[in-house]
């Protein structure tokens, strides 16, 4: 069966420190990759999403990166945190088809 | 472009009462697919339904139930006799059908509080 894996589950970090968060998809192969982001109190935001391995689009223009140096694999990453960096991230799959996509457990990100 | 929106902040209801959260979209694709997550406090995201735009049949599971209105760009969800367990945010979303995106667009969701 297939699984996702995100972690770290919480996080603090300071200001202008860097920002690696993993994902991993395991059981599928050549999967939709996304990461979105939640603030507190709003909804879920795409911020990117890949469709093979090396391929990253950006929704939104920002402080953040990714990156899918394997197929299965999806980082998300900062050289600099900021403030208003701090949120829950979620990664998420798809098989390619809009018949459904799986959440991982999500990192909740505090810069201070 | 695609939008959603659900126009209920935040729903407190006591248990045992009917809860209805609305959910309002807008796309120019005529081959879509909506859906309703629930997100309870630990903040992962749970899958309640999905629904394609050809497929205007209510849809019944326990207490839940679905109403899609492709005539109104609607697709309301009702807890009946509602439980504590309930209480979660809830967020409806659309996905485009074609293209190699297809990524979800999310509401801002409906925080609903059950109260005991």
């Amino acid at each position: 069966s297939q699984t996702i894996h995100q972690w770290p589950a919480t996080l603090v970090q300071p200001v202008g420190s860097p920002l690696s968060l993993e994902c991993t998809v395991e059981g599928t192969s050549n999967p939709n990759l996304y990461w979105y982001r939640q603030a507190a109190g709003r909804g879920l935001q795409l911020l990117f999403y890949s469709v093979g391995i090396g391929q990253i689009s950006s929704e939104v223009p920002q402080n953040l990166s990714a990156s899918r140096p394997q197929d299965r694999q999806f980082i998300l990453s900062s050289k600099k945190l900021l403030l208003s960096d701090s949120g829950f991230y979620l990664c998420a799959w798809s098989s390619g088809g809009p018949y459904g996509y799986t959440f991982g457990s999500g990192t909740r990100l505090t810069v201070v | 472009a695609q939008k959603v929106t659900q126009a209920q902040t935040e729903i407190s209801v006591v248990e045992k009462e009917d809860v209805t959260l609305d959910c309002v979209y807008e796309t120019r694709d005529t081959t879509y697919y909506l859906f309703w997550y629930k997100q309870p406090p630990s903040g992962e995201l749970v899958f309640l339904i999905r629904r394609n735009s050809f497929d205007e049949q209510n849809e019944i599971s326990g207490r839940y139930s679905w109403n899609f209105q492709k005539s109104t760009s609607s697709f309301n969800f009702t807890i009946t006799a509602s439980q504590v367990v309930d209480s979660a945010v809830y967020f409806c979303a659309l996905s485009e059908a074609r293209g190699g995106r297809r990524a979800l667009t999310f509401g801002s969701g409906t925080r609903l509080q059950v109260q005991p």
